[in-house]
């Protein structure tokens, strides 16, 4: 069964560190999104791709957050620097569809510790 | 932007016992609401979704109702087992974006 791939699983960093995380969606998905949970709540968006382009990455803390797709495929999402207060999971996930129009599969996260 | 409110923040329930959990939406526009399990240490996984055309929806245990009236939709769950346990998060969607809820952590008690 094809499944959304994330590395690092967790990831242990000082503030003021730069960090990446990666994320291959499922094959054929031209939608990426990576969201961050912070504990005890629900996934917020951060930034939405079809294919290479960003539809929407209007909560995403440009000051200190990126996030690109070159080629459509797979992507990544950079901090820096790192802040105690970004200490999340940092979730992927995939659709075939934009947004609501179906289901979106997600990957295992990638969990992040800010010391 | 426009929230979605999910009700209760946890339930525990007897194994055998049926749990119920409601979402509340204020967008209009919305026309897809998910339900999503999700297990400890894992990303959240579709349960069962529902459109706003249908009024309900059932899955074996599991079963979706949408009152668009009411901007409110529920999860059913009968027959609860203790592999149930978990967070579930609805969310309400459009074709622009989706909105998940602050989930309910659900415990069967064997």
């Amino acid at each position: 069964e094809a499944e959304v791939a994330q590395s690092p699983r967790y990831k242990i960093t000082e503030k003021s560190q730069a960090v990446a995380f990666w994320c291959d969606p499922i094959s054929g998905h031209a939608t990426l999104y990576w969201y961050r949970q912070i504990l005890g709540q629900g996934p917020e968006l951060l930034v939405q791709f079809q294919d290479e382009s960003v539809v929407d990455d209007s909560q995403l803390p440009k000051d200190r957050f990126s996030a690109e797709r070159l080629k459509g495929v797979d992507s990544t999402l950079k901090i820096q620097p790192a802040e105690l207060g970004d200490s999340a999971m940092y979730l992927c996930a995939s659709s075939f569809l934009l947004a609501g129009g179906g289901e979106q599969f997600f990957g295992p996260g990638t969990r992040l510790t800010v010391l | 932007g426009e929230n979605v409110e999910q009700h209760p923040s946890t339930l525990s329930v007897q194994e055998g016992d049926s749990a119920v959990i409601k979402c509340t939406y204020s967008d209009s526009a919305s026309n897809y609401f998910p339900w999503y399990k999700q297990e400890l240490g894992k990303g959240p996984q579709l349960i069962i979704d529902i459109r706003s055309n249908v009024g309900e929806k059932k899955d074996q245990r599991i079963a979706v109702t949408l009152n668009k009236t009411a901007k409110h939709f529920s999860l059913h769950i009968t027959e609860t087992q203790p592999e149930d346990s978990a967070v579930y998060f609805c969310a309400d969607g459009n074709n622009n974006d989706m909105r998940f809820g602050a989930g309910t952590r659900l415990t069967v008690k064997p």
